[in-house]
């Protein structure tokens, strides 16, 4: 299958600071990547939808300027907590769908764990 | 509204017995559904999608849209089948996926 890869898997960061993390696709173009929260033992909650060379469009809660989506290119998206905060501290989830298997499959990222001091 | 609906966050069995993860939605269109598993330290993987109506891993889960229900069932449950399994539906328009709240289901020996 398709393979999705994030980085960096973990990131320990002090409260205020800004992190950046990075979602690939491998062998595949993905105009639409998703970005996903997952709290501990919890279920995924969708935080919004990267569309390459557009606005993200974002879920209803989630704060647009707190989570910055930048889509540049068809194998890139990157999410940035902007002023991270304790509570922010997460595992954040990225998935795409290979279009090209046109089933509506989603293949996810590792997923990348933040921590904030 | 979407939505996803599993019940059950913990189901626990013994080895050889048979299994069924609850799983309801709610889709104002057609609906387009998915079940995901995680096991221990692993990404989210997809298991099967209704489309398909195939067997992965001795796991089937039929659609009834009367009662707008999507189970997960296998007859005989393994120890490897302890993970977390999360149903999902799918936006056609948006292709977004929308996750149940995910049971952990246990095969104990």
């Amino acid at each position: 299958g398709a393979v999705v890869s994030q980085h960096p898997s973990r990131v320990i960061c002090k409260s205020g600071t800004s992190v950046k993390i990075e979602c690939r696709s491998l062998d595949f173009q993905a105009t639409t990547m998703f970005w996903y929260r997952q709290f501990p033992k919890q279920s995924l909650m969708l935080m919004a939808t990267s569309n390459e060379g557009s606005k993200a469009t974002y879920e209803q809660g989630v704060e647009k300027d707190k989570f910055l989506i930048n889509h540049a290119s068809l194998t890139l998206s990157t999410l940035t907590v902007t002023s991270a905060h304790p509570e922010d501290s997460s595992f954040y989830i990225c998935s795409a769908g290979d279009r090209r298997g046109n089933t509506g499959e989603l293949f996810f990222g590792e997923g990348s764990r933040l921590t904030v001091l | 509204a979407q939505r996803v609906t599993q019940p059950e966050k913990l189901l626990s069995v013994f080895k050889g017995a048979p299994v069924e993860l609850k799983c309801n939605y709610s889709y104002s269109g057609s609906p387009e559904l998915f079940w995901y598993v995680q096991y221990s330290r692993q990404r989210l993987q997809l298991l099967l999608r209704h489309i398909s109506r195939e067997s992965i891993k001795g796991f089937t889960a039929d659609l009834n849209k009367g009662e707008t229900s999507f189970h997960l069932k296998k007859p005989f449950a393994q120890e490897e089948d302890s993970a977390m399994y999360y149903c999902a539906l799918s936006s056609s328009n948006t292709g977004k996926l929308i996750f149940g709240q995910g049971t952990t289901l246990q095969v104990k020996p």
